[in-house]
């Protein structure tokens, strides 16, 4: 196990509404990155947050949004959800640069 | 940015045989990882290797950055080898934050 921690690990929501996932970072991480991996395909990166700010975004709208903590832990909100929004959602923590990513188990998100 | 291909995308192989899988990428990378994604869709981490080679247990891995590429090789491959797996690079360029996927191989071992 990596020591990344995320929940809920199912969420079912209807469209329009919203949603918070929580991930906790492993020990000795500050940096958080959060992806969406739709069915059958890759994970695409959503956004990183370092020092509880925003410092990369992928190509995703301004309704995807984050936090991070000063514990290093981290929320990804989705406003106005979709069904296309169907997805796993995997967060990542690591140390700030080039430096390897660990993976939580993921939070499955079903939207009706 | 930077782009990240595997191949094959799907694979069969008979418990005890042996493989390789390739990643293409398309830029310098400074961080190339190699996953395996459990059913219940885990990242398990296999390597950390944005060059150079390393082993572990029946799994290793090659990555040549020069030439923009990286293998990961299964000897003996057993039926818990079966699933999806993963490489993922980040570009070495200023401002870049993420790891970029390819589609995956999916393996699949039968007894």
């Amino acid at each position: 196990e990596t020591g990344v921690t995320q929940s809920p690990t199912h969420l079912i929501k209807t469209r329009g509404q919203q949603v918070t996932l929580r991930c906790s970072s492993q020990s000795g991480h500050n940096t958080v990155s959060w992806y969406q991996q739709a069915l059958g395909q890759g994970p695409q990166f959503i956004f990183q947050y370092y020092r509880e700010e925003e410092n990369g975004r992928g190509n995703f709208p301004p309704r995807f949004s984050g936090l991070q903590f000063p514990n290093y832990s981290s929320e990804l909100n989705v406003n106005a959800l979709e069904l296309d929004d169907s997805a796993l959602y995997l967060c990542a923590s690591s140390r700030q640069g080039p430096y390897e990513q660990y993976f939580g188990p993921g939070t499955r998100l079903t939207v009706t | 940015g930077i782009q990240v291909e595997q191949s094959p995308p799907d694979l069969i192989l008979q418990e005890g045989a042996n493989s390789t899988l390739r990643c293409n990428f398309s830029d310098s990378v400074n961080n190339l990882q190699w996953f395996h994604q459990n059913p219940w869709g885990q990242l398990i981490n296999l390597f950390y290797i944005p060059s150079g080679t390393k082993q572990n247990g029946r799994l290793s891995a090659t990555t040549v950055a020069t030439e923009r590429y990286s293998l990961l090789y299964i000897s003996s491959s057993q039926t818990t080898d079966s699933g999806v797996y993963f490489c993922a690079a980040k570009d070495s360029g200023a401002g870049s934050y993420q790891l970029t996927f390819g589609k995956g191989t999916k393996l699949s071992v039968i007894p």
